[in-house]
C-alpha cells in the first residue's frame, strides 16, 4: 500500500538558517504530494502541493519538488523564522481523496 | 474559500458519557468528510470516511459502535464518542473534500477531548 517516510525530528535551528525536511514515498500510480503544517493546538493547514512529476510547490518561502525518479518531495526554506516553529507533515493522495501521512517533523526555530 | 469548522474546540466529560463533535464545511458542499485521531506527538490516524447520505466506512481497528459518524447533509458531519473512557482522550480532526475542488481535503481546527 501507499506509505510516506519523513525525516525524524525534532529539528532545532537558529533563525535565518536553511531548512530541509526529507520526505520519500511509496505509491502505485501517480500520486499528488502535499506538505501540511500544524501549529500547536490547531488543525492542519496546507502549505504546498504538487500534482505531477517535476512540479514545484511553493508558499511562504517554502518549496518542494516532486521527484519521481527518487520518489521524494523534500521541503526546503532558505531562511527560517521563529514563526515557522510547528509540526510539518508530508502526505500523498492516490486515487480519490484519501491521504496517507508521514509521521510528522517537529521544527523549533530559536531567535 | 474552503473553510471547515469544528465544534466544540475543547470538551471535558466524565467517563461513561457520550460526546458529539460537529464538523461543518462553511462555504462549499462536502461530498466526503474524514475523521482523524491524533495522539500527542504523533501523526494523524484516519478513523473513518463518510459520504453524504450513506454509512461511514471505518478503518480497521476502529470500533464503529463506539465512534458513531453521521453525514446527514453536504455541509455537516458529526462524530459521537459513546460511553467515553479516559483512553478516548485525544485530538480529533475532521476534513472535508469536494469533487469540484479536485478532491483536496480541507481540515478543521480540531477538537481536544478529555475524558475524566
Amino acid at each position: 500500500g501507499d506509505s510516506v517516510t519523513q525525516m525524524e525530528g525534532p529539528v532545532t535551528l537558529s533563525e535565518e538558517a536553511f531548512l530541509t525536511i526529507n520526505c520519500t514515498y511509496t505509491a502505485t500510480g501517480y500520486p499528488s504530494l502535499f506538505w501540511y503544517v500544524q501549529y500547536p493546538g490547531e488543525g492542519l493547514q496546507l502549505l504546498l502541493k504538487a500534482t505531477k512529476a517535476d512540479d514545484k510547490g511553493s508558499n511562504k518561502g517554502f518549496e518542494a519538488t516532486y521527484r519521481k525518479e527518487t520518489t521524494s518531495f523534500h521541503l526546503e526554506k532558505g531562511s527560517v523564522q521563529v514563526s515557522d516553529s510547528a509540526v510539518y507533515f508530508c502526505a500523498l493522495s492516490g486515487s480519490g481523496s484519501r491521504l496517507t501521512f508521514g509521521e510528522g517533523t517537529q521544527l523549533t526555530v530559536n531567535p | 474559500g474552503a473553510v471547515v469548522s469544528q465544534h466544540p474546540s475543547r470538551v471535558i466529560c466524565k467517563s461513561g458519557t457520550s460526546v458529539k463533535i460537529e464538523c461543518r464545511s462553511l462555504d462549499f458542499q462536502a461530498t466526503t468528510m474524514f475523521w482523524y485521531r491524533q495522539f500527542p506527538k504523533q501523526s494523524l490516524m484516519l478513523m473513518a470516511t463518510s459520504n453524504e447520505g450513506s454509512k461511514a466506512t471505518y478503518e480497521q481497528g476502529v470500533e464503529k459502535d463506539k465512534f458513531l459518524i453521521n453525514h446527514a447533509s453536504l455541509t455537516l458531519s458529526t462524530l459521537t464518542v459513546t460511553s467515553a473512557h479516559p483512553e478516548d482522550s485525544s485530538f480529533y480532526i475532521c476534513s472535508a473534500s469536494d469533487r469540484g475542488k479536485n478532491n483536496e481535503q480541507f481540515f478543521g481546527p480540531g477538537t481536544r477531548l478529555t475524558v475524566l
